[in-house]
């Protein structure tokens, strides 16, 4: 299994410009979640899926971040528009419902920088 | 508010030896806690994980303790390998959701 693909790896972005970050789970996944690293806040939850429908968004830091599951396979996180400070490095991971141990497999995660 | 704390952010231990890595939280009604390492350029991988309703959980080097009543896991890599080396995130989830929060995590150092 190729595990959670994530792309870009990388984005350097103007202040204002939109960003659309993408994730594809592992296959078999019901379940995907969007983090965010920073140095000051850590690793936080911004959203998760299950079955493509979102149950919780609650870490979304405002409206100008949005995020879709339009299907099983496929996930966008968009911020619209950026600002600095929203540079930081965003995972996304999935998991199964049957899975062992709570267990999530995160991808390598976007390191966006925003100019 | 931090919910899940980790207080040392850096640890440095020596090749052979123990490493102990400490977390504290807060919320009682969290029931599964995990540990994470994570190696640069990288995303978290998971390491080992503990119910609420067990107090040690052993996986070859690496086991975790719960102390529920102190609000305390730690968990214990022996012997320590310089491959260790990374940052450890503890986790913990509240109410058998899937909702994951994280601590703020421990760079570990094992010299060779």
């Amino acid at each position: 299994d190729a595990g959670v693909i994530q792309s870009p790896r990388h984005e350097v972005t103007e202040m204002g410009q939109e960003v659309t970050l993408r994730c594809k789970p592992i296959s078999g996944h019901d379940y995907l979640f969007w983090y965010r690293q920073t140095m000051m806040r850590g690793l936080e939850l911004l959203i998760y899926f299950n079955n493509n429908v979102p149950i919780d968004d609650s870490g979304m830091p405002e409206d100008r971040f949005s995020a879709k599951m339009p299907n099983a396979s496929f996930s966008t996180l968009k911020i619209q528009p950026s600002e600095p400070r929203d540079s930081a490095v965003y995972f996304c991971a999935s998991s199964s419902v049957v899975g062992l141990n709570n267990e999530q497999f995160f991808g390598p995660g976007t390191r966006l920088t925003v100019l | 508010d931090q919910q899940v704390k980790q207080n040392s952010p850096s640890l440095s231990v020596q090749e052979g030896r123990i490493s102990i890595l400490n977390c504290d939280y807060t919320n009682s009604m969290f029931d599964y806690f995990l540990w994470y390492k994570k190696y640069p350029a990288e995303g978290p991988t998971f390491l080992i994980s503990i119910s609420s309703i067990k107090d040690k959980n052993e996986d070859g080097r690496f086991t975790v303790f719960l102390n529920k009543s102190a609000k305390h896991l730690s968990l214990h890599i022996v012997p320590s390998q310089p491959g260790d080396s990374a940052v450890y995130f503890c986790a913990a989830t509240p109410d058998s959701s899937y909702k994951l929060i994280f601590g703020s995590g421990t760079r570990l150092l094992v010299r060779p």
